[in-house]
């Protein structure tokens, strides 16, 4: 059975960082892309990122780049997604999900067909 | 990032049909076959329900199918039922930097 079993609610103050994980099992983590997806307060879901745990090849959406990193360790079969500098507006849900399809040099065809319970993160002073 | 255009809420009575639209553009939804549709109830993670326009995955209903026509995809409900009061959202790979785009999402009421 496919399962994604993302790290708990966090309680974070702006500026301190963050790293939350998603660890899958039941499946060949090495050979899927896992995705992030930020569900912000009420609002829709955003693409945020992909990452190939096989070699860390790793796309973000251009409203991520450079807020987030997304990285992962093939050997404990976990994805990650961490923060440097959390802002209140990183207030958030956020849900990791397996990528069925595939990844050229500079596209990612696909779905995101099983999915995480979601960490709720929220930046507060 | 532009998000692809659903209606704000779709409602029926039970055991009616509805359909809920997905309007793109040729980079997007009109352009690949690669067009998703996701339930999220309350509280709960997204939920695979069509994927490449039409098929459905294991373990969903039948009584849920996809289709798409130029920018437009779209989801349709058969026989609703109440437990398909949730929101609903359709993705879409983009040829744009972005390289996938979620729908603004669409609230179903089960009258």
């Amino acid at each position: 059975e496919v399962q994604l079993v993302q790290s708990g609610a966090e309680v974070k103050k702006p500026g301190e960082s963050l790293k939350i994980s998603c660890k899958g099992s039941g499946y060949s983590f090495t050979t899927s892309w896992i995705g992030w997806v930020r569900q912000m307060p009420g609002k829709g879901l955003e693409w945020m990122g992909i990452i190939y745990p096989g070699d860390s090849d790793t796309r973000y959406s251009p409203s991520f780049q450079g807020q987030v990193t997304i990285s992962a360790d093939k050997s404990i079969t976990t994805a990650y997604l961490q923060w440097s500098s959390l802002k209140a507006s990183d207030t958030a849900m956020y849900y990791c999900a397996r990528h069925l399809g595939y990844c050229t040099s500079t596209n990612c065809y696909g779905t995101l067909d099983y999915w995480g319970q979601g960490t709720l993160v929220t930046v507060s002073s | 990032q532009s998000a692809l255009t659903q209606p704000a809420s779709v409602s029926g009575s039970p055991g009616q049909s509805i359909t809920i639209s997905c309007t793109g553009t040729s980079s997007d939804v009109g352009g690949y076959n690669y067009v998703s549709w996701y339930q999220q109830h309350p509280g709960k993670a997204p939920k695979l329900m069509i994927y490449e326009v039409s098929n459905r995955p294991s373990g969903v209903s039948n009584r849920f199918s996809g289709s798409k026509s130029g920018n437009t995809a779209s989801l349709t409900i058969s026989g609703l039922q109440a437990e398909d009061e949730a929101d609903y959202y359709c993705s879409s790979y983009s040829s744009s930097s972005t390289l996938y785009v979620f729908g603004t999402g669409t609230k179903v009421t089960v009258l």
